[in-house]
């Protein structure tokens, strides 16, 4: 079963819109961590954020913006005043205790392709 | 300059051939991982180890192997019982377990294309 669901597999926006890239996960664990990464088209994953189950403050990072949810079990991320520089595909994944030592369960991406 | 890095950054096998996909790390990180990546798939673990002469199965395990000798190197061999091995694979490492609190870096991958 997956564990995290990114249901838009694409997203066009134009260049200023804001745009929010959801992110549902599932587990059966009290302590969980969930993360952010970005991938440009040169393949390198770049680590966004890390967030522990403990801890459900909303984060903003200049134009980046976190929404984390126990109640819907979700951790999207939005994107204010998008720029071309932000296309890539966006990765949110789970780590836990019970699952392979901490390794990342990653979904399956959403592609944002921004336009001038 | 400190990271991960893997080679090589592309690589073309033969049906049949083994073939060896580099890792190396300077951070001091106690565990690393394998990951495959097929388009639409997102990212599924290969291989991890959280400490040296120790590593276990990911989710898609069959047709690799791994060794882990040196803290600082993890190489993944992609054996010919891999049926489909043509995919972007990426290496990545962390301080002990993501769960501990600590965030799990990636290399720039290597791309392995079966001719």
């Amino acid at each position: 079963a997956q564990k995290v669901t990114q249901a838009q597999t694409e997203i066009s926006v134009v260049e200023k819109e804001d745009v929010t890239l959801d992110c549902v996960y599932e587990t059966r664990d009290t302590t969980y961590y969930l993360f952010w990464y970005k991938q440009p088209p040169s393949g390198e994953l770049v680590f966004l954020i890390r967030r522990n189950s403990f801890d459900e403050q909303n984060e903003i990072s200049g134009r980046y913006s976190w929404n984390f949810q126990k109640s819907t079990s979700s951790f999207n991320f939005t994107i204010t005043a998008s720029q071309v520089v932000d296309s890539a595909v966006y990765f949110c994944a789970l780590s836990e205790i019970s699952n392979s030592g901490y390794a990342l369960n990653f979904g399956k991406g959403t592609s944002l392709l921004v336009t001038p | 300059d400190g990271g991960i890095t893997q080679s090589p950054k592309y690589l073309f096998r033969k049906e049949g051939q083994n073939v060896t996909l580099s890792c190396e790390q300077n951070l001091n990180h106690d565990a690393m991982y394998w990951y495959r990546q097929d388009p639409g798939q997102g990212l599924r673990l290969i291989y991890y180890s959280q400490i040296v002469n120790d590593f276990q199965k990911g989710d898609i395990a069959e047709g690799y192997s791994v060794s882990r000798e040196k803290k600082e190197s993890f190489p993944l061999t992609v054996t010919s019982a891999q049926k489909n091995p043509t995919a972007f694979y990426l290496c990545a490492s962390s301080m002990v377990g993501a769960g501990s609190g600590n965030t799990i870096y990636f290399g720039e991958g290597s791309w392995l294309t079966v001719v």
